[in-house]
């Protein structure tokens, strides 16, 4: 069974500044993605960016890049230029390679990030 | 165009009352999912539904249920409601089984059990 997991509960970071959050998986496929949710009090799930582990180029999405490592089973998240909007819940998640969802995505317990003004 | 729905938003029930919670999926998605986020914890993967038919499901006892509809709206029951039932139950769905990398997250229900 895959796991997921983020070591750390709770991140803070001064607006305007850079902050990485962690996650790490196991599995034994090959194929599979990552991801990283945002879940901001309002409760709705947004998906960050999405990472395919047969691309060895790491994604970016403005803001938000994450660094892929795949023999070390490590997938972090770090936002750049930090705004207030980006206060919320983060979830890294593993997902199964496009044979199907039989397993739905398997997350980790997150990572609860602040903003400081 | 519109994003996955779910009602209600919010839910009290008293423990061994039944509960039904509703997703309706972005048109012309056939895949929905489900899952539990009980508080503290991560997303736990609950049931799977695709052209109709329940295709898998996660660790949870058989009181969780559900169907889909020919529209691929799809119902949630939670039978024999207990305490730690109480969470936020969230649905998602996706183009198809094939396109299960992404899925697209409703707003979820607060069931609370009493």
């Amino acid at each position: 069974a895959q796991t997921v997991t983020q070591s750390q509960p709770e991140m803070s970071v001064q607006e305007a500044e850079t902050v990485t959050l962690s996650c790490t998986y196991d599995t034994s496929e090959s194929d599979y993605y990552l991801f990283w949710y945002k879940q901001p009090p309002s409760r709705q799930m947004i998906l960050v960016i999405r990472q395919e582990a047969y691309k060895q180029q790491n994604a970016t999405e403005n803001r938000f890049s994450v660094n892929f490592q795949k023999a070390a089973k490590s997938f972090s998240l770090k936002i750049s230029d930090s705004q207030l909007g980006d206060a919320a819940m983060y979830f890294c998640a593993y997902g199964p390679d496009s044979g199907g969802g039989a397993d739905g995505l398997t997350f980790g317990k997150g990572t609860h990030l602040i903003i400081q003004p | 165009e519109a994003g996955v729905t779910q009602s209600p938003t919010h839910l009290i029930k008293t423990r061994g009352q039944q509960a039904t919670l509703r997703c309706s999926p972005i048109s012309g998605h056939t895949s929905v999912y489900w899952y539990q986020q009980a508080l503290g914890l991560g997303l736990q993967f609950l049931l799977w539904y695709d052209e109709g038919e329940e295709r898998n499901r996660g660790n949870f006892p058989p009181r969780f249920s559900g169907r889909q509809f020919p529209n691929y709206s799809s119902e949630l029951n939670v039978n024999a409601l207990e305490l730690e039932d109480s969470a936020l139950y969230l649905c998602a769905s996706s183009f198809a089984s094939t396109y299960s990398y992404e899925q697209y997250f409703g707003p979820g229900t607060r069931l609370t059990v009493t």
